[in-house]
């Protein structure tokens, strides 16, 4: 298997800091990670794709100013939540693809659970 | 855009029964692939099962069976002799490789599993 983990499993934080939350890939290499967000009882709804040495490329309505990613090496990518406000409040979850082709499989990261006061 | 549809907000099975969930998806590719993703309380997601479009035949892995219907759309995910440790959310799921690997997922349907 392929394991994906995520740095913090939590965070409590006042309303105007930020926030990172750090996506890696333990044991296998990726290319590609994505960063999903999730409302509760809701969908996974994509909010970037995050290519390593590149500029991630954003869903539509994704403020990318608001949700900064960044991909520095082949097995982390990080997600910041700049200046936070309550409605940023949710489950954060990334992914990593691993391998090149797309039948690969994409693997999950366990969560953030964000929640700004 | 493609967009996947779960009809069934909720769903409940009695323990070894079978139960199927439902999925049906809007593309106008050729070329695309499947996926049931469980999601239980704890919140990661586990691939079940996956299905590539250009295959005819349906995707099995053990108790989990897949009834793929390309002509119409439809993705259904059947559970054979549920268990417990079944219960969870369960999220069908479109990509492409076109689209670089992008998932859409649907709205999930949560499954009890009643002893």
């Amino acid at each position: 298997g392929a394991v994906v983990s995520q740095h913090p499993s939590r965070v409590i934080c006042k309303s105007g800091t930020s926030v990172k939350i750090e996506c890696r890939s333990l044991d296998f290499q990726a290319t590609t990670m994505f960063w999903y967000r999730q409302f509760p009882k809701q969908s996974l709804m994509l909010m970037a794709t995050s290519n390593e040495g590149s500029k991630a490329t954003y869903e539509q309505g994704v403020e990318k100013d608001k949700f900064l990613i960044n991909h520095a090496s082949l097995t982390l990518s990080t997600l910041t939540v700049t200046s936070a406000h309550p409605e940023d409040s949710s489950f954060y979850i990334c992914s990593a693809l691993k391998g090149q082709r797309f039948y690969n499989e994409q693997f999950f990261g366990p969560g953030t659970r964000l929640t700004v006061l | 855009a493609q967009t996947v549809t779960q009809s069934q907000p909720e769903m409940s099975v009695q323990e070894a029964e079978t139960v199927t969930l439902s999925c049906t998806y809007d593309t106008s590719e050729s070329d695309y692939y499947l996926f049931w993703y469980k999601q239980p309380p704890s919140r990661q997601m586990i691939l079940v099962i996956r299905q590539e479009a250009y295959k005819q035949q349906n995707a099995t892995e053990n108790r989990f069976s897949v009834n793929f219907q390309k002509a119409a759309k439809s993705f259904s995910l059947k559970i054979s002799d549920s268990q417990l440790g079944d219960a969870a959310m369960y999220f069908c799921a479109y990509g492409e490789e076109t689209s670089g690997s992008r998932l859409t997922f649907g709205e999930g349907t949560q499954l009890t599993v009643n002893p």
